[in-house]
């Protein structure tokens, strides 16, 4: 079945630290990944997709991600994080169909 | 800008009364899905229009219905809203299944008295 896992519910990083969420997923044809960011009581931004191609993507606000297939992982980073960075993240897969897969969310916290 | 546009943003409602949620797209997406989001929970699938072919989720109530009149609306309704129904209602767009990213409205954050 197809699934995605977001393991850590809530990260806290300092401002002008690396981050790192992690997603792993679950689904048995090349997956389309996406993340997307989701600002308290807003609806959510697409960050990046992963369709084909370079395993490495870059996206909006300075993020990029990294399609591992041999890990079925897509983790996201950004080398210096801001505090307007605070946000929910979420990881999701998508294929044919209407299927879409959201992971359960990373809650991050920025301190000063 | 194209967009997805909810409103209200903002609804109250009383246990048991009907209530009507909007979402319009200006993107001409054939594509038009609706979301449950509890708090601190990822989006749940309610039920997504294809075109005029609706599609519901097979776990989702019986009391949530949805309407797609023209391509650029779609309107949820929630025929006797329970307590348990207070959550954000996502609206979202893509430009055909299985056609990459959905994008999304800002949600109706749903409260129920």
């Amino acid at each position: 079945a197809q699934s995605v896992t977001q393991p850590d519910i809530h990260i806290t990083v300092s401002e002008g630290a690396s981050l790192e969420l992690r997603c792993n997923y679950s689904y048995g044809a090349t997956p389309y990944l996406f993340w997307y960011v989701q600002s308290p009581g807003q609806g959510l931004q697409l960050l990046l997709k992963y369709f084909s191609g370079d395993t490495l993507v870059q996206g909006i606000k300075g993020f990029e991600a990294e399609f591992k297939r041999s890990q079925s992982s897509f983790n996201l980073r950004k080398p210096s994080v801001h505090w307007s960075d605070a946000a929910e993240y979420f990881c999701a897969v998508g294929g044919t169909g209407n299927q879409f897969y959201f992971g359960t969310g990373t809650s991050l916290t920025v301190i000063p | 800008d194209a967009m997805v546009i909810q409103n209200p943003r903002y609804q109250v409602t009383q246990f048991g009364k009907p209530v009507t949620l909007s979402c319009s797209q200006t993107l001409n997406h054939n594509v038009m899905y609706w979301y449950q989001q509890k708090s601190s929970q990822a989006p749940k699938l309610l039920f997504h229009y294809y075109d005029k072919d609706f599609n519901n989720e097979a776990d989702t109530p019986d009391n949530f219905q949805s309407r797609r009149p023209n391509t650029s609306f779609c309107f949820l309704d929630i025929r006797s809203p329970g307590l348990g129904d207070a959550a954000m209602y996502l609206c979202a767009t893509s430009g055909g299944l299985g056609l990459g990213e959905q994008y999304f409205g800002p949600g109706t954050r749903l409260t129920v008295t």
